[in-house]
């Protein structure tokens, strides 16, 4: 059974910084291209990154593109999301999903994690 | 990267059929076959529902079904059933990123 389970979220000042962790089981990891999905409260849902297999090649959405960083460790299956700068409008569940193989649509989706900007 | 406009909520009686609308453009919707539709029952996981325009993944009902012309898909539910009733987001592929659509809230009558 495929399992993705982030960890690292909280309550977090204006302009401070986040790491979230995705730990995935159940599959091969180093497969499936990763991405962070998050939906802030009682909106609708926004892809924020993409990374390659092998973790050289990423994409961000606007609005997080060089406050944000996406990484992977293979060995681990583990997938990372480093935040710097983070405003109130970056309060959301964050979602680690997999990109289906050779595909475009997100197959598998973790429990998510909360994440508060506020002060 | 703007999101896909989908209407905010429509509505069936258990047994009827409803269609949501997922509006892009020649940039990411008119531009690739990688349509995919996804179910988020209040306080859960999004679930994908339709892959690749009208592809259903093993498990879900052939009572969701997925079309697009043009720059606009579709999601239909036929046979509309309690446990519909759910919010429903599109999401195309758009060359690197990907774009979601404002959601849409199906309330069974």
């Amino acid at each position: 059974e495929v399992q993705l389970v982030e960890s690292g979220g909280g309550l977090v000042q204006p302009g401070g910084s986040l790491r979230l962790t995705c730990a995935a089981s159940g599959l091969t990891f180093s497969s499936y291209w990763m991405s962070w999905v998050r939906q802030a409260p009682g909106k609708g849902l926004e892809w924020v990154a993409n990374i390659r297999q092998d973790g050289g090649e990423n994409f961000f959405v606007d609005s997080v593109r060089g406050r944000f960083t996406i990484s992977r460790d293979n060995a681990k299956n583990s997938l990372y999301l480093q935040m710097h700068s983070l405003r109130a409008e970056d309060t959301a569940v964050y979602y680690c999903a997999t990109i289906a193989v050779a595909q475009s649509f997100f197959d598998y989706w973790g429990q998510g994690t909360l994440v508060t900007v506020s002060s | 990267q703007s999101a896909l406009t989908q209407p905010p909520s429509v509505s069936g009686s258990p047994g009827q059929s409803v269609a949501i609308s997922c509006t892009g453009t020649s940039s990411d919707v008119g531009a690739y076959k990688d349509v995919s539709w996804y179910q988020q029952h209040p306080g859960k996981v999004p679930k994908l529902i339709i892959h690749d325009v009208n592809k259903r993944p093993s498990g879900v009902p052939d009572r969701f079904s997925g079309s697009k012309s043009g720059n606009t898909a579709s999601l239909t539910i036929s046979g509309l059933q309690a446990d519909d009733e759910a919010d429903y987001y599109c999401c195309s592929y758009a060359g690197s990123p990907y774009v979601f659509g404002t959601g849409t809230k199906v309330t069974v009558l």
